[in-house]
């Protein structure tokens, strides 16, 4: 089927506005992992999932930085009142259950002005 | 905590040569897994290969094999016969399976230019 998909692709945003980040993995898949990738950097973990519920957020920079999966399937990141630092690819990766190849989306690029 | 050391920022390589990628990793964890993942120019990142540290058999994937060396804990990518393709960011992961969260930690990766 489909891979993971990811929306937007490209994101501008002024320093201080809200940014919500979609990530559609992989049908079945019930591991969902979202990471940031500065320019030059390899990916940073931020936060994971296992169906609906968030198991570890450890990576999550600060607290404007939020995720979701309310029902298990598409995932949300937000980050409030972006800042320039927060500019970053943000990559979200799917796998089976206890499987340990992830599947990465195209990402968003995220550029903070 | 784990940490993965890609030395070599960049490498080049002539077309249909052999080229090695550098990977160094510190783990206290017994279980784990070593990727290789390839990111092309904006596209999305790919698994190469990957490596169960407790198999002693170097992995192998056509034209991408490892050198595994678990005392060492290296964890080398050999490309043979390089195509253009192959040009791209490839970085180096490591994965706790004695754990709970499959989370990947990467290295900074190295970018790969294949000339013709």
């Amino acid at each position: 089927g489909a891979g993971v998909s990811q929306s937007p692709r490209y994101k501008v945003a002024k320093r201080g506005q809200d940014v919500a980040l979609r990530c559609d993995p992989i049908s079945g898949h019930v591991s969902l992992f979202w990471y940031q990738q500065a320019l030059g950097q390899g990916p940073e973990f931020l936060t994971y999932f296992q169906n609906e519920a968030q198991l570890d957020k450890s990576g999550l920079p600060s607290d404007r930085f939020f995720a979701e999966r309310p029902e298990g399937s598409v995932s949300t990141l937000k980050i409030q009142r972006t800042q320039q630092e927060d500019s970053a690819v943000y990559l979200c990766a799917s796998s089976w259950d206890r499987s340990y190849e992830q599947y990465f989306g195209p990402g968003t690029r995220l550029t903070v002005t | 905590a784990q940490t993965v050391t890609q030395s070599q920022p960049e490498m080049s390589v002539q077309e249909a040569e052999t080229v090695t990628l550098s990977c160094t990793y510190d783990t206290s964890e017994s279980d784990y897994y070593l990727f290789w993942y390839k990111q092309p120019p904006s596209r999305q990142m790919i698994l190469v290969i990957r490596q169960e540290a407790y198999k002693q058999q170097n992995a192998t994937e056509n034209r991408f094999s490892v050198n595994f060396q678990k005392a060492a804990k290296s964890f080398s990518l050999k490309i043979s016969d390089s195509q253009l393709g192959d040009a791209a960011m490839y970085f180096c992961a490591y994965l706790n399976s004695g754990g709970s969260n499959y989370k990947l930690t990467f290295g900074k990766g190295t970018l790969l230019t294949v000339n013709p």
